[in-house]
């Protein structure tokens, strides 16, 4: 069974600078697919970003990117600029292509600071 | 595009009682999941379902917990009766398998139930 790790169960960082969450998993599958949730405390869980295992080239959307290490099963989120609005908690996913079956790990809260 | 769409959004009930969520996914999603979040914790797959058909329903509490998708579009998860260790959101979402953003999973705001 696939597993999801995130060490971090809490990170800061100060108003505009830059922070990066940890994300390991563990598969022997080729096919799937890795995915970054935000949810703020109204419990909605937002797509942050996604990452295809094919596909080599690191995901990025605006001020957030990803370091994704096939080989080492590791799939950091880098956040730069860093607002208020990015304090929640944020949850790693993988997404098994062959069997549709998504797992998350235990999420990491990022507490901005002004 | 119409998101995923869950009521009641919020629900207190009594222990032993019992109380059901209804779940409209994103149309021509095909895959539709519904999760148990209790605070502080990830999220937990109840129950997949696949246009109708169950996929896995491996952590779903069968002696409590009940869910349905009748024609594939719509979906009510029901508990009865309901136990304190029940009190959680209940998230439902969807994903679909072919064309752009393949296999992303939306999610709806949520069900808060408490049980007292």
């Amino acid at each position: 069974a696939q597993t999801v790790t995130q060490s971090q169960p809490e990170m800061s960082v100060q108003e505009a600078e830059t922070v990066t969450l940890s994300c390991t998993y563990d598969t022997s599958e080729s096919d799937y697919y890795l995915f970054w949730y935000k949810q703020p405390p109204s419990r909605q869980m937002i797509l942050v970003i996604r990452q295809e295992a094919y596909k080599q080239q690191n995901a990025t959307e605006n001020r957030f990117s990803v370091n994704f290490q096939k080989a080492a099963k590791s799939f950091s989120l880098k956040i730069s600029d860093s607002q208020l609005g990015d304090a929640a908690m944020y949850f790693c996913a993988y997404h098994s292509g062959g069997y549709q079956k998504v797992t998350f790990g235990t999420g990491t809260k990022l507490q901005v600071i002004p | 595009e119409a998101g995923v769409a869950q009521s009641p959004r919020y629900k207190i009930i009594e222990k032993r009682q019992s109380v059901a969520f209804w779940c409209n996914p994103i149309s021509g999603h095909a895959t539709l999941y519904w999760y148990q979040q209790i605070l502080g914790q990830g999220p937990k797959l109840l129950i997949q379902f696949q246009n109708n058909g169950v996929v896995d329903d491996s952590q779903l509490p069968k002696d409590r917990f009940s869910a349905e998708r009748l024609k594939g579009v719509d979906s009510t998860l029901k508990i009865q009766p309901a136990k304190l260790e029940d009190s959680a959101v209940y998230l439902c979402a969807s994903s679909k398998e072919r064309g752009i953003n393949l296999n992303t999973i939306y999610f709806g705001e949520g069900s808060w139930l408490t049980v007292v």
